[in-house]
């Protein structure tokens, strides 16, 4: 399975854009990247997943280059709510069994 | 729907005490997963089941044990319970019809071993 890495902690304001940043540099050629976002005593939620180029749903985008070894989130215009640990996963989907493998995560702080 | 519902929510255990955590999904998903989460930490996945009847390992298995009861249910069990087993933990679920890595998650049963 693949390794991300991705900044420990970010720090934004109310109503900006926040992109997160995640590397996944032995990513496979079937490995999908998957997004997830954690408040604190829930389990983790799905927000966005994508295989290259850009994807973009009604919470985020998600910015895949062309060598699919990296990643990043955006946000827009976030709000308290917005504050939460987000997760950057890589991994094949074949079957109907996924085996995700999270890292640490980034916990992004929004303040007024 | 209710989703992913899981029981207890909280429990104590004393060291070599035995428990079992139920997990159940009314999504009609097939497959179902156990993870766990230190404080601090990512989730690590302990078991999970591609289907009914099928049961596989994952990153750390070692002190649990678990059964697919039916299509709905996974349960993960402790047979001797070690102070190094407090954490949190997450059962989860997927189908054929979501989102290909998307999994859903209970609300966990946080798990304190004294």
């Amino acid at each position: 399975l693949a390794k991300t890495t991705q900044p420990i902690s970010m720090d934004s304001y109310e109503g900006q854009e926040v992109n997160i940043t995640c590397s996944h540099n032995n990513i496979a050629t079937n490995d999908y990247i998957t997004w997830y976002q954690q408040f604190p005593s829930q389990g983790p939620r799905f927000i966005i997943q994508g295989y290259k180029t850009k994807v973009t749903n009604e919470v985020a985008s998600l910015f895949i280059p062309a060598d699919r070894k990296s990643s990043t989130l955006s946000l827009p215009r976030v709000s308290l709510s917005d504050t939460a640990v987000y997760y950057c996963l890589v991994g094949s989907h074949t079957g109907t069994a996924s085996k995700l493998t999270f890292g640490t995560g980034t916990r992004l702080q929004v303040t007024l | 729907n209710a989703g992913v519902t899981q029981t207890p929510k909280f429990q104590v255990l004393k060291t070599g005490q035995s428990m079992t955590l139920q997990c159940a999904q009314d999504m009609n998903h097939n497959s179902m997963y156990w993870y766990r989460q230190d404080p601090g930490m990512g989730l690590r996945l302990i078991y999970y089941s591609a289907s009914e009847g099928t049961t596989d390992k994952g990153e750390v298995p070692n002190g649990y044990n678990v059964s697919r009861l039916n299509k709905r249910e996974f349960s993960l069990r402790l047979e001797s319970a070690a102070p190094s087993q407090t954490s949190v933990y997450f059962c989860a679920s997927s189908g054929a019809r979501t989102r290909g890595n998307e999994q859903f998650f209970g609300p966990g049963t946080r798990l304190t071993v004294l």
